[in-house]
């Protein structure tokens, strides 16, 4: 059973920076595009970036463009989000997902159990 | 980068069939057949449920169809059952290279 792991989540204050991380494990993550989804307290789910498998294509949805930065390590699993700037609207729960064919990132097959960021002061 | 539109609720009896509406634009889900649906029950990461309009992933139910007529994708769940209670998502690749999703239905089953 695919299993995606995040971690690094917590409180942090307005204008602070904070690292998301996401271990996968039992299947190919070298094969597959990876994203971060998230959804705020009591709202709706929102794709916020995903990276293509060699890391060469990444897309960000305009709200997070030029403060947060998605990477991943192929050598260790892991798929990563650089979140700086950050603001009260982007508080939320952030999920680690894999994007269901290994030749586009149409849709998101399996899902972490999520990480909850508090952007508060 | 606009959420595509869905209704807020929807309710049905067990045993009935429902069906969620997902309205985007030429840009969204009327320009690709790459609408997928996510199931979430509450405090749970959500599940897919249906991807490229109308295909099921193995595991989930053939209660669950999908389909699509110009900018307008549905979702159809026949034969209602209590444990489909939850909140249903539509999501469309976009135009822009980016993805875009419903603000998100909650199914309430009598």
């Amino acid at each position: 059973e695919v299993q995606l792991v995040e971690s690094g989540g917590g409180l942090v204050q307005p204008g602070g920076s904070l690292r998301l991380s996401c271990a996968a494990s039992r299947f190919i993550f070298n094969k597959y595009w990876m994203s971060w989804v998230r959804q705020a307290p009591g709202k709706g789910l929102e794709w916020v970036a995903n990276i293509k498998q060699d890391g060469s294509e990444k897309y960000y949805v305009d709200s997070v463009k030029g403060r947060f930065t998605i990477s991943r390590d192929n050598a260790k699993n892991s798929l990563y989000l650089q979140m700086n700037s950050l603001r009260a609207e982007d508080t939320a729960v952030y999920y680690c997902a894999r994007n269901g064919r290994v030749y586009d990132y149409y849709f998101f097959d399996q899902w972490g159990q999520g990480n909850l960021v508090i952007v508060s002061s | 980068q606009s959420a595509l539109t869905q209704p807020a609720s929807v309710s049905g009896s067990p045993g009935q069939s429902i069906t969620i509406s997902c309205t985007g634009t030429s840009c969204d889900v009327g320009g690709y057949n790459y609408v997928s649906w996510y199931q979430q029950h509450a405090g749970e990461a959500p599940k897919l449920m249906i991807y490229d309009v109308s295909t099921r992933p193995s595991g989930v139910s053939n209660r669950f169809s999908g389909s699509k007529s110009g900018n307008t994708a549905s979702l159809t769940i026949s034969g209602l059952q209590v444990e489909d209670e939850a909140d249903y998502y539509c999501s469309s690749y976009t135009c822009s290279d980016t993805l875009s999703f419903g603000g998100g239905t909650k199914l309430t089953v009598l």
